[in-house]
């Protein structure tokens, strides 16, 4: 079974910082998302991830994608409070079955 | 504008009712999926459909159903089975291919 697990779970970080979000999963795949949520509202994706080594970067978000570690990163650079909302990675366990599987979270706060 | 409705925003279901979710999508995607969030929890896998006349259960596939007749329908019925059926409701398209699944704005049922 699929395991995918996000550390950490709740971040408060202060403006300008930066700071990093850990996605591990437990099966092989190279295809792994990121997403974002506000406050009662839906999934924006982000950035989606489909080969080793890949890397994409919007803005102050960077995510890369170690598939032989069976890791990925979202980065954010010098944050801002915009950035404030819960992060989510997902990761698909095989070619043809679309049953992606989702992180836990990450609820990221940024302080001015 | 292509995209992804779920409706109703917002259902109240009696005990022992049962209740069916909207979701349709002009996207011409042909894998569609229902997860189930709780409050500051991720999103949990109910059930998703690869292909019409198709569908596989998810982690939490108890008391609910889904059928796909249409591809640009995937309806999910939550019975009176589902004991604890209060949450947010999100569903999720995307095509067979490189498998970005875009979401709905998400229904938030509870029960009264």
């Amino acid at each position: 079974e699929l395991k995918v697990e996000q550390n950490p779970l709740f971040l408060s970080m202060q403006e300008g910082k930066n700071y990093t979000i850990y996605c591990n999963y437990s099966t092989t795949s190279d295809r792994l998302y990121w997403y974002r949520q506000d406050p009662g509202k839906s999934l924006e994706s982000l950035f989606v991830l489909l080969s080793n080594g890949a890397v994409k970067q919007e803005g102050r978000l960077m995510a890369s994608l170690d598939t032989k570690a069976r890791l990925s990163t979202l980065h954010i650079t010098a944050a801002v409070h915009d950035l404030s909302a819960t992060y989510f990675c997902a990761v698909d366990p095989a070619f043809l079955n679309n049953d992606m599987r989702f992180g836990a979270g990450t609820r990221l706060t940024v302080k001015p | 504008d292509g995209g992804i409705t779920q409706s109703p925003k917002y259902l109240f279901r009696k005990e022992g009712q049962n209740v069916t979710l909207s979701c349709e999508q002009n996207l011409n995607h042909d894998a569609m999926y229902w997860y189930r969030q709780d409050p500051g929890q991720g999103l949990r896998l109910i059930y998703y459909s690869q292909i019409v006349n198709d569908f596989q259960k998810g982690d939490i596939a108890e008391g609910y159903s889904v059928s796909r007749e249409k591809k640009e329908s995937f309806p999910l019925t939550v019975t009176s089975a589902q004991k604890n059926p209060t949450a947010f409701y999100l569903c999720a398209s995307s095509t067979s291919m490189n498998t970005e699944a875009f979401f709905g704005q998400g229904t938030r049922l509870t029960v009264v």
